[in-house]
């Protein structure tokens, strides 16, 4: 069965620290998606990256980075000089694929989220 | 401007009376998806839809109803609320799933 794991419940740091939210899935399929979804305190949710299993290049975009990693089943995501904008509940998930419509199957399981907290 | 919307924003009910939360996206997308959002247990996925008429079950179907007979609506149907539904719901497309999924505000909906 699919399982999305983000160990860390609520991490706090303060403005320009480094920091790393972890996420661990597990699936018997070789073909899958994982993706990022940030929630902020308002409550919107907002897409962040989406990343195939054939495809472990690491992401960066501006402050955000991803290391996918299929040998430890990982795909974390750093944010690099946090800042208190990127307070947040961060969301990891994870679907399977369907090659009939080229893509994911639809079924998408997501972590219970991190909630990251950046202090001025 | 690109959007999904979802009606109503907040909703309080009562056991047993029959609701439908709205969900509608102007972007043409072929993929839309509900989600209820319920503290220490994140997001779980109850319906989705690869197309009109195409739905199947996510992981908390049980006390739901949804229909695609339009590409751009896919409401969410509650035939008997119970107060353990009581929850934040959210909408979601994409042009295909595994696109850039855009989300509606969400709907907080109230069992008593």
């Amino acid at each position: 069965a699919q399982k999305v794991t983000q160990a860390q419940t609520e991490i706090s740091v303060v403005e320009k620290e480094d920091v790393t939210l972890d996420c661990v899935y597990e699936t018997r399929d070789t073909t899958y998606y994982l993706f990022w979804y940030k929630q902020p305190p308002s409550g919107e949710l907002v897409f962040l990256i989406r990343r195939n299993s054939f495809d472990e290049q690491n992401e960066i975009s501006g402050r955000y980075s991803w290391n996918f990693q299929k040998s430890t089943s990982s795909f974390n995501f750093t944010i690099t000089a946090s800042q208190v904008v990127d307070s947040a509940v961060y969301f990891c998930a994870l679907s399977e694929a369907n090659m009939n419509y080229g893509g994911s199957q639809g079924n998408l399981i997501f972590g219970k989220g991190t909630k990251l907290s950046v202090k001025p | 401007e690109a959007q999904v919307t979802q009606n109503p924003r907040y909703l309080i009910t009562v056991t047993g009376k029959k609701l439908t939360v709205t969900c509608s996206q102007n972007m043409n997308h072929e993929y839309m998806s509900w989600y209820r959002q319920d503290p220490g247990l994140g997001l779980r996925q109850i319906y989705y839809s690869m197309n009109v008429e195409v739905t199947d079950k996510g992981d908390v179907p049980e006390g739901y109803k949804v229909s695609r007979k339009e590409k751009r609506n896919f409401p969410l149907i509650l035939e008997s609320p119970s107060p353990n539904q009581t929850s934040l719901y959210f909408c979601a497309s994409s042009l295909i799933f595994g696109g850039t999924e855009n989300f509606g505000p969400g709907t907080r909906l109230t069992v008593t």
